[in-house]
């Protein structure tokens, strides 16, 4: 069975300082992996996804990811911090021949200016 | 391109009530997925069609839920008998498979209260 574990659940940063929302999975092999973000009262957006290609993978709004084999990681950085990323975020892992998602229990992000 | 989109909102009802969701995908997309998130949880996995196929179901998905793509392309979400436990925000995706690829795209999602 596949599981995603985001470890803190409240990060809290100053506005232009590096984001790093930590992610790790369990999988018998390299799973399918994406991140999503979600505003107060609004369903999910994906920011990133990693699909067996480059490991490291660019998303929206200046968000990347980089999926570490040995470490069974996918973090979730961004160098530079800005009010409009409150929200909260979400890892989650689907089989390469599987459909559905299983999400981790999520990250809220502070950012205090 | 227009998003997925979900009726109601938001809902509110009393217990023993039944409901019943709307959700439209993005057009095209062939797979359409449902997940319930309550409060301060990650979105859990109830079930998936791929067109009008009902091709998975999770074990939270009781006797009371079922659903329906009867044409392949909007789904509804029917739940009888609703319990305050019910109460949640149920999110609707759809998707397009190419090969193993599925990214799956979220609606906003209708938030349910059950009083």
């Amino acid at each position: 069975a596949q599981s995603v574990t985001q470890l803190g659940s409240h990060v809290s940063v100053s506005e232009g300082a590096l984001v790093l929302l930590r992610c790790n999975y369990s999988s018998s092999v390299p799973p399918y992996l994406f991140w999503y973000v979600q505003y107060p009262n609004q369903g999910l957006q994906l920011l990133l996804k990693y699909t067996s290609a480059a490991t490291l993978v660019k998303g929206i709004n200046g968000f990347e990811a980089e999926f570490k084999k040995s470490e069974t990681s996918f973090h979730l950085t961004k160098p530079s911090a800005h009010m409009s990323d409150a929200a909260e975020y979400f890892c989650a892992v689907r089989r390469t021949s599987g459909s559905r998602l299983t999400f981790g229990e999520g990250t809220q992000l502070t950012v205090n200016p | 391109d227009t998003g997925v989109s979900q009726d109601p909102r938001h809902k509110i009802t009393k217990r023993g009530q039944n409901v019943t969701f709307r959700c439209d995908p993005i057009s095209e997309h062939n797979r359409l997925y449902w997940y319930r998130q309550t409060l301060g949880q990650g979105p859990e996995f109830l079930t998936y069609f791929q067109n009008e196929a009902q091709l998975e179901k999770s074990r939270l998905l009781s006797d009371r839920f079922s659903a329906e793509r009867p044409k392949g392309s909007f789904s509804t979400l029917e739940i009888q008998r609703t319990e305050q436990g019910d109460s949640a925000m149920y999110l609707c995706a759809s998707s397009l498979v190419k090969g193993t690829t599925d990214t799956q795209y979220f609606g906003p999602g209708t938030r349910l209260t059950v009083l």
